[in-house]
């Protein structure tokens, strides 16, 4: 089956510094990852759709200048969390979906960004 | 904008039918899709309606009915290990994102 694989899994760092989170599809193509925020038993909250080579899509309410998308090729796409600070903390998780368009999601094993 | 509301908890008993219900407003909606969470744990895909009527996978089902924005997710003889979070999801917009709803924490009871 298809595999995503996201790095790292957790992560702590000082208020102030940027944090970067990778996302690749192993073993197929991916057009479209989409990166969700989910807080203790709550739902997964969509940031961003990421494409690629084109500029992520974000929702509204989520600050593009602080949540940086890059999607450089069809297997990679990153998130890094700019000048970070404690309400930033939360469990990041990303998905893709095959270039064959199929609806099915294919997430990673997710984030745990800590920041102190 | 868009809204997905799900049931918050449902308890049933090994081996009953559960149903988990899901109402969406949403524009430029393709389809429902519904994913299981356990705790810890990344998210799995399910099943995926982009028409009316009943999909059937092994003992789960889901079910849409676009012209009332409801769907259902059917589990069928309930296990221990089918203790999870259930989420409903509709692909929409051009990009076919995908937005989750509320979710419904499930537990099985012996």
């Amino acid at each position: 089956g298809a595999v995503v694989s996201q790095h790292p899994s957790w992560v702590i760092c000082k208020s102030g510094t940027s944090v970067k989170i990778e996302c690749r599809s192993l073993d197929f193509q991916a057009t479209t990852m989409f990166w969700y925020r989910q807080f203790p038993k709550q739902s997964l909250m969509l940031m961003a759709t990421s494409n690629e080579g084109s500029k992520a899509t974000y929702e509204q309410g989520v600050e593009k200048d602080k949540f940086l998308i890059n999607h450089a090729s069809l297997t990679l796409s990153t998130l890094t969390v700019t000048s970070a600070h404690p309400e930033d903390s939360s469990f990041y998780i990303c998905s893709a979906r095959d270039l064959g368009g199929s609806e099915k999601l294919f997430f990673g094993s997710g984030t745990q960004l800590s920041v102190l | 904008g868009q809204s997905l509301e799900q049931p918050s908890e449902v308890t049933a008993v090994e081996g009953a039918i559960v149903q988990i219900n899901c109402t969406y407003q949403t524009s430029g909606f393709y389809g429902l899709s519904w994913y299981q969470q356990h705790d810890g744990g990344a998210p799995t895909f399910l099943s995926y309606n982009a028409l009316d009527g009943l999909e059937e996978t092994g003992r789960f089902s889901s079910f849409l009915s676009r012209s009332d924005s409801y769907g259902y997710l059917l589990l069928q003889e309930l296990q221990m290990k089918d203790s999870a979070s259930y989420f409903c999801a509709v692909n929409s917009g051009g990009y076919q994102k995908v937005t989750f709803g509320t979710g419904t924490k499930l537990q099985v009871i012996p």
